[in-house]
């Protein structure tokens, strides 16, 4: 079993460049999230998803934008890149509604701003 | 969520046990506890949840007392792998969405 993959494992961007951070999960799990985890913090949610096509803002949505077209991926975008936004990404999926959930995260994607 | 407080860092030697107590005051009556662990360079995984008295798995134990305004978790005979940080979560698990982690506690474990 997979579980929730996240792709890249690393990646350098420099400022005002765009890209997608990638997330998939194959438990089919309702809920899926983004955090991002800066140096010897915790974690802060950026965004979540509670089914396709449902999104809503975390603690520090700006900057990134998410969609949910289907139940399986929940992508991360910078539309334009700040260093402020280096940091290492998780994304996170659990089943929602039920009893004895617990959050299931990706290995993380480590994105330096230039 | 119930806003949750622990300790930023604590120390052990091997082979002791360790107690890590989180404070959530604020818990409501749909609330459970779950503690989450995270290595360096990895996610956080689930270790434990529960919702009163005490759960125990084969990582570690839970105690959640009757007001369940704090819970400890307890971490048996810890070894130098046991290094990493703890997250307290209070939320129900009914659905809860904005699920926030605070910055945990750090445990140090020491040959």
């Amino acid at each position: 079993n997979a579980g929730v993959t996240q792709t890249p494992k690393f990646q350098v961007l420099k400022t005002g460049q765009s890209m997608t951070l990638q997330c998939a999960q194959d438990m089919n799990h309702e809920y899926m999230s983004w955090y991002r985890q800066d140096p010897g913090m915790g974690l802060r949610l950026i965004h979540y998803s509670v089914g396709a096509g449902i999104t809503d803002q975390g603690e520090v949505p700006n900057g990134y934008n998410v969609s949910r077209s289907t139940t399986e991926d929940f992508p991360l975008r910078l539309l334009s890149a700040a260093p402020s936004q280096t940091s290492v990404y998780f994304c996170a999926s659990r089943t929602y509604g039920g009893t004895n959930e617990k959050l299931f995260f990706g290995s993380g994607t480590q994105l330096s701003v230039l | 969520l119930a806003k949750t407080t622990q300790p930023i860092s604590m120390d052990s030697y091997e082979g002791q046990e360790v107690n890590i107590t989180c404070s959530h005051n604020n818990i409501a009556t749909n609330d459970y506890i779950t503690w989450y662990q995270q290595f360096p360079s990895q996610g956080p995984r689930f270790i434990i949840q529960g919702y009163k008295t005490k759960v125990t798995n084969e990582v570690a134990s839970l105690f959640i007392p009757a007001d369940r305004k704090s819970s400890t978790l307890s971490l048996p005979r810890v070894s130098l792998s046991d290094t990493a940080v703890y997250y307290c979560l209070v939320g129900d698990s009914g659905g809860y969405q904005k699920v926030t982690f605070g910055t945990g506690t750090k445990l140090q474990v020491i040959p």
